[in-house]
């Protein structure tokens, strides 16, 4: 199994500028989930979704949209790109939340906007 | 609201040295906690978990963690540090409940000295 897909793998965005960030996996899971990693902060939770068509905001959700169209993508699309955007960002997944279930993430994103 | 507190942002050890790297958490319910890996370009990966069973609690790669209630504590030590543990490590709080969230600290970079 490829487990948890992020593509592309680097990208670098003018301002103004929209893209979208594709996370495909291919565990089943019902829960994904998309974080940013900026140097020094941790991972912050922009947005979540529990199953198809369901999705929901996380802490910092602000100029990030996201869909749910079938349990295996959850694509995370930027519409007006600023510089404040550039980060690394990962997809994870879980299958639920039963204690013993990890969660899985995507190699990642590394977003540049000049 | 959960909170984790990860001091310092870089710890360096020799080779063969005892490795800890301290994680306090804040939260009102009893958490789930964890310890996540990342190393260079790549996601993060699980090394262990608390699940409010034995509070020393065994990962890959030789790492441990105890679960101190009286000290909201859970740091993650390694008694022989090796060149491959150099990566960046994450503790985590998840509140129990199924839509409840991952959060957290702001990672620590682990350096091996040979």
């Amino acid at each position: 199994n490829a487990g948890v897909t992020q593509t592309p793998k680097f990208r670098i965005l003018k301002i103004g500028q929209s893209m979208t960030l594709q996370c495909t996996q291919d565990m089943n899971h019902n829960y994904m989930y998309w974080y940013r990693q900026d140097p020094g902060m941790g991972l912050k939770l922009i947005y979540y979704s529990v199953g198809a068509g369901i999705t929901d905001k996380g802490e910092v959700p602000n100029g990030y949209n996201v869909s749910r169209s079938t349990t295996e993508d959850f694509p995370l699309r930027l519409e007006l790109a600023a510089p404040s955007q550039t980060s690394v960002y990962f997809c994870a997944s879980i299958l639920g939340w039963a204690i013993d279930q990890p969660q899985h993430f995507g190699d990642g994103t590394r977003l540049s906007i000049l | 609201a959960q909170s984790v507190t990860q001091l310092g942002s870089h710890v360096s050890v020799s080779e063969g040295a005892l490795v800890l790297l301290r994680c306090n958490y804040s939260s009102s319910v009893p958490p789930y906690l964890f310890w996540y890996v990342q190393y260079p370009n790549q996601g993060l990966q699980l090394l262990l978990k608390y699940t409010s069973a034995a509070t020393l609690v065994k990962g890959i790669n030789g790492f441990e963690a105890e679960f101190k209630k009286s000290e909201t504590s859970f740091h993650l030590t390694k008694p022989s540090a090796h060149m491959s543990d150099a990566a960046e490590y994450f503790c985590a709080v998840k509140p129990p409940g199924a839509n409840s969230k991952l959060t957290f600290g702001k990672g620590i970079t682990l350096s091996v000295r040979p």
